[in-house]
């Protein structure tokens, strides 16, 4: 099946400091991919879609210049917290596709920590 | 403004019995709907789907049941086990595009 690699899976920074989160489509090419942000206890919510060879589409409320995202080829995708806040630490997943019956796998996540 | 809910943040049921995991959604423009799984630290994993076209789609022990007219959707998991402790996440996507719109998830125990 259909197997996307995130990495890292947990980070802690400094504030101010940026980090960047790599998503990659191993045994596929993945000409979309998604950026989720899960709050403790909460839903996921979409930050932004990442299109191969495009600008990110951004969610309402996400901050562009914060959150970068790059979606350099059909493999990987990559998004960077820029100075970094305590507010922004999260879980961050994202998913690529289209791949099998539900289109979009995920990766694992990456468990941010901004102290 | 949650166009996809999930009322019951957590559920407990005993092992062996029935699970019914409920989903309501307001956006008549979702066609395609799906449910996953989640453990703590994890992404999410596929369980099943179901297209609006359909009112029932089955897979082993999962069932989701759709029914448009209400704008309710549910997975029943039977017999439940222990290791379907997870939380639960409903999604909707529209014929626009892939993008998913998901629940707030029901945190499901199964006690032995």
């Amino acid at each position: 099946g259909a197997v996307v690699s995130q990495h890292p899976s947990r980070v802690i920074c400094k504030s101010g400091t940026s980090v960047k989160i790599e998503c990659r489509s191993l045994d596929f090419q993945a000409t979309t991919m998604f950026w989720y942000r899960q709050f403790p206890k909460q839903s996921l919510m979409l930050m932004a879609t990442s299109n191969e060879g495009s600008k990110a589409t951004y969610e309402q409320g996400v901050e562009k210049d914060k959150f970068l995202i790059n979606h350099a080829s059909l493999t990987l995708s990559t998004l960077t917290v820029t100075s970094a806040h305590p507010e922004d630490s999260s879980f961050y997943i994202c998913s690529a596709g289209p791949t099998g019956e539900d289109g979009y796998t995920f990766g694992s996540g990456t468990r941010l920590t901004v102290v | 403004d949650q166009q996809v809910k999930q009322n019951s943040p957590s559920l407990s049921v005993q092992e062996g019995r029935i699970s019914i995991l409920n989903c309501d959604y307001t956006n008549s423009m979702f066609d395609y709907f799906l449910w996953y799984k989640k453990y703590p630290a994890e992404g999410p994993t596929f369980l099943i789907s179901i297209s609006s076209i359909k009112d029932k789609n089955e897979d082993g022990r999962f069932t989701v049941f759709l029914n448009k007219s209400a704008k309710h959707l549910s997975l029943h998991i039977v017999p439940s086990q222990p290791g379907d402790s997870a939380v639960y996440f409903c999604a909707a996507r529209g014929n626009a595009g892939n993008m998913l719109t998901f629940g707030g998830g029901t945190r499901l125990m199964v006690k032995p």
